[in-house]
């Protein structure tokens, strides 16, 4: 069981904007610490999208964004693109645990 | 160009220690947390833990008995020793590089990984 909590699957077709929602706790995300999101391509080290809650790394493209809220964040992905198909997830720290945390990944399917 | 190259053996028997090691070619050594991640076949990420340059280190809860994680900062290299291992501690196993803000703080992400490697524990 993950310690922040993410849907296993989400899909969306060509075009469409989706969003994958991360959940954590008062000793995580709601404590303040950043939350970054990754994608995996199958057999790939995984790749930072998102960092610091809302910033891309060059090279990402803008169609992808990132927001945080009390004990939650987001990561929306619009105009979806066949090559987003991956499975992606999200990694705060945690206070409690003296950890890096991460969610359990959502695997995004383009219809 | 940052890059992590790692290795290490990847089939280990129940009770075994596991050891693996990351060299780091390009960028600074010194200013970076450096992080082991794990993930088991079809399963999420786990952090493992990390060391700083000066050797402090930082493990999970429910590994620490059994890790140790070192640095040889002649060589830029850290390694990954995991005692003991059965076969729930097969998986794909990644070292990375924890980013840090102003004076060095830690800013708990990851932006350069190994390439993994999979280690297997069967008898």
């Amino acid at each position: 069981q993950s310690v922040l909590t993410q849907p296993p699957s989400v899909s969306g077709a060509p075009g469409q904007r989706v969003t994958i929602s991360c959940t954590g706790s008062s000793s995580n995300i709601g404590a303040g610490y950043d939350v970054h999101w990754y994608q995996q391509l199958p057999g790939t080290a995984p790749k930072v999208f998102i960092y610091g809650n809302s910033n891309r790394p060059s090279g990402v493209p803008d169609r992808f964004s990132g927001s945080k809220s009390g004990t939650s964040a987001s990561l929306a992905i619009t105009g979806l693109q066949p090559e987003d198909e991956a499975d992606y997830y999200c990694q705060s720290y945690d206070s409690s645990l003296s950890a890096v945390v991460f969610g359990g990944g959502t695997k995004l399917t383009v219809l | 160009q940052v890059q992590l190259q790692q290795w290490g053996a990847g089939l280990l028997k129940p009770s075994e220690t596991l050891s693996l090691t990351c060299a780091v070619h390009g960028g600074s050594f010194s200013d970076y947390y450096w992080t082991w991640i794990r993930q088991p076949p079809g399963k999420g990420l786990e952090w493992i833990g990390e060391i700083n340059h000066g050797g402090g280190t930082s493990y999970n809860p429910s590994l620490k008995s059994r890790v140790t994680i070192s640095v040889d900062t002649s060589k830029n290299q850290f390694s990954l020793k995991l005692s003991s291992v059965t076969a729930a501690d097969t998986a794909v196993y990644y070292c990375a590089r924890g980013e840090t803000g102003l004076h060095g703080s830690p800013l708990w992400y990851f932006h350069h990984w190994g390439q993994g490697t999979l280690v297997t524990v069967s008898s």
